[in-house]
């Protein structure tokens, strides 16, 4: 059982649609991640929340926005998303960035988008 | 810039015998964590061995060890009695441990799909 849940596990949308994607975790971690994962390629970082705040954005296009209201939530919002956003997206978390501590993957969402 | 690379894009075993998988990176750092990660079809990624760059002995974790050469900048995985719940592509990952920003990131090798045969 994985310790990062992230719902939903699949999503279907249109280029018009908005969508959000969800992630949760209780183990106390202050560090929290989205990654872009296409298929048979390693994961590409997105963005990174320390401390509910967002410290990274590696440059990942408006049309994803991240939010996070608590210490144990992760969003991500989608709008007009184009069809080579389709992909798996991955959340992650850490007990705080910068330290020795491996980084904690949920089973992703596979988003497509028509 | 930190690369990490996996020469092996797949490899087979036959169940109950031993496979290395290699990865080699480039660093000017000195001081640094590395990780592999699984990734079956089920999608999770599952942290299997991590080392510090600092610490000489090598890390092992049940049927799984790394063969950490610093000088050299190799990091390969070796699993050992291998099992069909072995089957996963396989990522090794670079992470700085330096004052700045750099340090949130994992760099991933590009990954190595391993293959257990019944």
């Amino acid at each position: 059982d994985t310790e990062v849940t992230q719902t939903p596990k699949h999503l279907v949308m249109g280029m018009t649609n908005k969508k959000s994607l969800k992630c949760e975790q209780h183990m106390g971690h202050r560090a929290m991640y989205w990654y872009k994962q296409k298929a048979k390629k390693p994961p590409e970082l997105m963005f990174v929340y320390s401390y509910e705040k967002l410290s990274i954005n590696e440059s990942v296009p408006s049309r994803f926005s991240p939010e996070c209201p608590n210490s144990s939530l992760l969003n991500l919002h989608l709008h007009a998303l184009q069809p080579e956003d389709s992909a798996l997206y991955l959340c992650a978390s850490s007990q705080q960035r910068g330290f020795n501590q491996p980084q904690h993957f949920g089973d992703g969402t596979r988003l497509s988008i028509l | 810039a930190q690369t990490v690379t996996q020469s092996q894009p797949e490899m087979s075993v036959q169940e109950a015998e031993t496979v290395t998988l290699s990865c080699t990176y480039d660093t000017s750092e000195s001081d640094y964590y590395l990780f592999w990660y699984k990734q079956p079809p089920s999608r999770q990624m599952i942290l299997v061995i991590r080392q510090e760059a600092y610490k000489q002995q090598n890390a092992t974790e049940n049927r799984f060890s790394v063969n950490f050469q610093k000088a050299a900048k190799s990091f390969s995985l070796k699993i050992s009695d291998s099992q069909l719940g072995d089957a996963a592509m396989y990522f090794c990952a670079y992470r700085s441990a330096s004052s700045g920003g750099s340090n949130y990131k994992l760099t991933f090798g590009k990954g190595t799909l391993l293959t257990v045969n019944p």
